[in-house]
């Protein structure tokens, strides 16, 4: 039973390009959860996906940045022109419902560096 | 106003001992979930344990058991009798809410070393 797989686990871009991040969420999961980890400290709320919509993105930044989870196929998260301070670990979770008791669980997450 | 609050940026456990990890949270909601995650120095985030609000019993999972002081805001995580492999970071994180917002809210860890 595979977990959350996310590609690549590791992104180098420079500064003004594009950055894709793919997350395939674990067997039974339609929630899908980005999160960002800067440097030695904990992880920040991007954005909460389901199938083909995007129920809460209050932790994504108003510009450069888009999410989709579409009905086949992974979920993207999208930086486009991208900038020294997107340098950090972006993680995908997924869960199988929302509501008491719900575990998210985590991919390996994707190093992104912007030279 | 920090929601997550873990006071011990490192901690250093001889083999073999049992270690107490600190979380303290804030919140107004009288639903909400605590969850603790590891994360060894590959990078990956792995559940450990959870405890819901209205848990009566403190939640246990193998060698990880969750100390719950509901009055105190209180979550901390006792890992007993410690490996090698247990060194990693350790975030405490919240879920405030049940059927609302389902964004979990993380401390800034806490780096626990075993220590041989």
């Amino acid at each position: 039973n595979a977990g959350v797989m996310q590609n690549p686990r590791h992104l180098v871009r420079r500064r003004g390009q594009e950055a894709r991040l793919r997350c395939s969420p674990m067997k039974g999961h339609s929630h899908v959860y980005w999160y960002r980890q800067l440097p030695e400290e904990g992880l920040k709320f991007m954005v909460y996906l389901q199938k083909e919509n995007i129920i809460d993105e209050s932790g994504m930044p108003k510009e450069r940045f888009s999410a989709e989870f579409p009905k086949e196929g992974p979920s993207i998260l999208r930086i486009q022109q991208v900038v020294r301070g997107d340098s950090a670990a972006y993680f995908c979770a997924s869960s199988p419902y929302r509501g008491s008791k719900n575990i998210q669980y985590f991919g390996a997450g994707t190093r992104l560096s912007v030279l | 106003a920090q929601k997550i609050t873990q006071t011990q940026p490192g901690m250093f456990v001889q083999e073999k001992e049992a270690v107490t990890l600190d979380c303290t949270y804030d919140t107004s909601d009288q639903s909400y979930g605590l969850f603790w995650y590891k994360q060894p120095s590959s990078g990956e985030m792995i559940f450990l344990i959870y405890q819901g609000s209205y848990d009566e019993q403190n939640a246990t999972e193998g060698r990880y058991s969750l100390n719950f002081q509901k009055a105190r805001k209180s979550a901390n995580l006792v890992i007993s009798a410690s490996q090698l492999g247990d060194s990693a970071m350790y975030f405490c994180a919240m879920r405030e809410g049940i059927q609302g917002a389902q964004k979990l809210v993380f401390g800034q860890g806490t780096r626990l070393t075993i220590n041989p």
